[in-house]
């Protein structure tokens, strides 16, 4: 089985621009969760969505916004980029709702903003 | 206080050595918690879920002392493949993960 996918793999945006990641779980999988990683940190979590529904959100601004589809597949967006926002972007997919459970993490995507 | 700190090492053994590490955790009411593997450029895979009880895993063991507020890992016998950043993560309520910054591990022949 396919594990979980993220796209695009690498990606360089301009200041003050919008981007949107995509990431398709697990099959099977209805849990999605975002987290951004800057170099030499661990992964930050950004939101947590389960049956199409926010489920947990980290402290980040309201730039950031994600949804997620009726085929569990998600997409994380944010708007007026900032240098900041530079880091790599990494999926997880779980098989249920909550956090309590393993997390299968996609192999990211990494944002450069210049 | 950060929610979840680790010492950042790197901590440098010999193959065959035992080797531990100690996370610590400020909510006193995190239910879960787990060691996740990341190796260079690559993502987070779980190593193993931590339990009331602690757990072995072959040559990992993984501990979890609630009284203290920390959580530890175990490496015996430790592999050139064991080199990595080893990531503590703790569910701190709401549905949040949180993970620490990591300790890198180097494991030399």
């Amino acid at each position: 089985d396919a594990g979980v996918t993220q796209s695009p793999t690498h990606l360089i945006k301009t200041r003050g621009q919008q981007v949107t990641l995509r990431c398709s779980p697990i099959s099977g999988h209805k849990s999605v969760s975002w987290y951004q990683q800057v170099l030499g940190q661990g992964p930050q979590f950004i939101f947590q969505y389960y049956e199409k529904e926010e489920r947990g959100r980290g402290n980040f601004p309201d730039r950031f916004s994600a949804r997620q589809f009726p085929n569990y597949s998600s997409e994380l967006n944010v708007n007026a980029l900032l240098l900041g926002d530079s880091a790599l972007y990494l999926c997880a997919s779980s098989p249920r709702g909550g956090v309590n459970y393993e997390q299968y993490f996609g192999p990211g995507t990494r944002l450069t903003v210049t | 206080r950060k929610e979840v700190e680790q010492d950042p090492g790197p901590f440098n053994v010999p193959e065959g050595a035992t080797v531990a590490f100690n996370c610590t955790y400020s909510n006193s009411a995190s239910q879960s918690f787990f060691w996740y593997r990341q190796d260079c450029r690559k993502e987070p895979k779980l190593l193993m879920s931590v339990y009331s009880s602690g757990n072995e895993d072959g040559r990992f063991t993984a501990q979890l002392n609630r009284a203290s507020q920390y959580i530890s890992l175990l490496i015996r016998d430790s592999k050139l493949s064991d080199s990595a950043t080893y990531l503590c993560v703790v569910n701190v309520g709401g549905n949040k993960l949180v993970f620490g910054a990591g300790t890198i591990l180097r494991v030399k022949s």
